[in-house]
């Protein structure tokens, strides 16, 4: 069962333009959502993340939306760089009985960027 | 600089030897996971540690142990009994559970 979705393994965009990329979720209880980036061979960077009492959060070219409603977040990516080709992961984490959090991360959005 | 340093970066072994991986960081973290990622499929938990002396399974603990004896390290053994051990293991840390989590550069483990 995911809990965390992110439904397109890939997607490409120009150089200069927006990147979107989605993730969806199940659980209610998720309270902390972050964004992660990961080149080939390397462990993932932490890029963004946002808190269940924020609708938006927003770091330079990175801004990350999330739709509690619909359990849906998004990062924007503006502008894209070719720099930005990695693979995004998106990771939510929820407090557990025991009082500890686990987080549960997406498959990951390969992002290509065209010069 | 402060990190998180995984080695070695590749690791071969024959099946149905035990193997250690090492994780060390410098960052005062108290929190530290370690995670596998198969292609296609996202980072999986599969020990995460509060603090020193504890430890708790994640999602996919069969086939390894850990140990915290020290706030820098931990290691992850795959013993004999994973019966799938090839695959990127990442080691992360974070200053407490639910904060956000650095990762380290990962080690590529081929089972042959």
């Amino acid at each position: 069962d995911q809990q965390v979705k992110q439904n397109s393994p890939s997607l490409s965009v120009q150089e200069g333009r927006i990147s979107i990329l989605n993730c969806d979720y199940t659980n209610s209880m998720f309270d902390y959502f972050l964004w992660y980036k990961k080149y080939p061979a390397e462990g993932p960077t932490f890029l963004i993340s946002i808190s269940s009492i924020k609708d938006k959060n927003e770091d330079g070219r990175f801004t990350v939306f999330l739709n509690k409603s619909a359990k849906h977040l998004s990062l924007h990516i503006v502008p894209s760089q070719p720099g930005d080709s990695a693979v995004y992961f998106c990771a939510a984490s929820a407090p557990q009985a025991s009082g500890t959090y686990k987080y549960i991360f997406g498959t990951g959005t390969r992002l290509k960027v065209l010069a | 600089d402060g990190g998180i340093t995984q080695s070695p970066k590749y690791l071969f072994r024959k099946e149905g030897q035990n193997v250690t991986l090492s994780c060390e960081q410098n960052l005062n973290h108290d929190a530290m996971y370690w995670y596998r990622q198969d292609p296609g499929q996202g980072l999986r938990l599969i020990y995460y540690s509060q603090i020193v002396n504890d430890f708790q399974k994640g999602d996919i603990a069969e086939g390894y142990s850990v140990s915290r004896e020290k706030k820098e390290s931990f290691p992850l053994t795959v013993t004999s009994a994973q019966k799938n051990p090839t695959a990127f293991y990442l080691c992360a840390s974070s200053m407490s559970l639910g904060m956000s989590t650095f990762f380290g550069q990962g080690t590529r483990l081929t089972v042959v």
